[in-house]
């Protein structure tokens, strides 16, 4: 089965650069997606196909995918964007989730 | 505004039933492919089901396939979720979840989520 993977955690000061990694086999193939979860929260689609952000999402938020690794980049991190981020991607019929990755703004 | 409004969740027995529901608003809910996706506590998200607009099309993850099942009644914009032979490590916040765009056969990019229905068993 398809798996896609991402560190358990990221560190970043506040203004600066975040980026988070998803690994899958040939991802760059299919379209990448981005969800944001803060605690108790449900979660917030942030990019889609790849590099598009909703309606409401900052241009802080961009995207990449290309080869095996998917990136989400928050540029200007602010405080308000520590919080859980989940890549997604589907594959055969199925769905698929990265294991999540908590930002951390210190 | 789209609204998604999960219920139906509770505590369960091991090996026990649950169905739960997922009402829609604020869209032609028929349009739009959906998908049941769990987090258990303190872990990531896991997809667990979806369907199609019709309902004809349904798609399940492996850890369900056979227990669960998924259907749709587009008259009540209402989703559902059958989970039959419940097992502990089935404990989670369930979310349904709506597709970004139109007329997919699979909702594969989660553009509203409602706010989740937490399934718990008891010993």
């Amino acid at each position: 089965s398809y798996e896609l993977t991402q560190p358990p955690s990221v560190s970043v000061s506040p203004g600066q650069t975040a980026s988070i990694t998803c690994f899958g086999d040939k991802l760059g193939d299919k379209y990448a997606c981005w969800y944001q979860q803060k605690p108790g929260q449900s979660p917030v689609l942030v990019i889609y196909q790849d590099t598009k952000r909703p309606s409401g999402i900052p241009e802080r938020f961009s995207g990449s995918n290309s080869g095996n690794t998917a990136t989400l980049t928050i540029s200007g991190t602010q405080a308000m964007d520590e919080a859980d981020y989940y890549c997604q991607a589907w594959d055969s019929s199925t769905v698929v989730f990265g294991g999540g990755t908590k930002l951390t703004v210190l | 505004e789209v609204q998604l409004l999960e219920s139906g969740g509770g505590l369960v027995q091991p090996g026990g039933s649950l169905r739960l529901s997922c009402a829609a608003s604020g869209f032609t809910f028929s349009n739009y492919a959906m998908s049941w996706v769990r987090q258990a506590p303190g872990k990531g998200l896991e997809w667990v089901s979806g369907i199609s607009g019709s309902g004809s099309s349904t798609y399940y993850a492996d850890s369900v396939k056979g227990r669960f099942t998924i259907s749709r009644d587009n008259s009540k914009n209402t989703l559902y979720l059958q989970m039959n032979s419940l097992r502990a490590e089935d404990t989670a916040v369930y979310y349904c979840a709506k597709d970004q765009g139109q007329w997919g056969e699979m909702a594969t990019i989660h553009g509203y989520w409602g706010q989740g229905a937490l399934v718990t068993f008891s010993s």
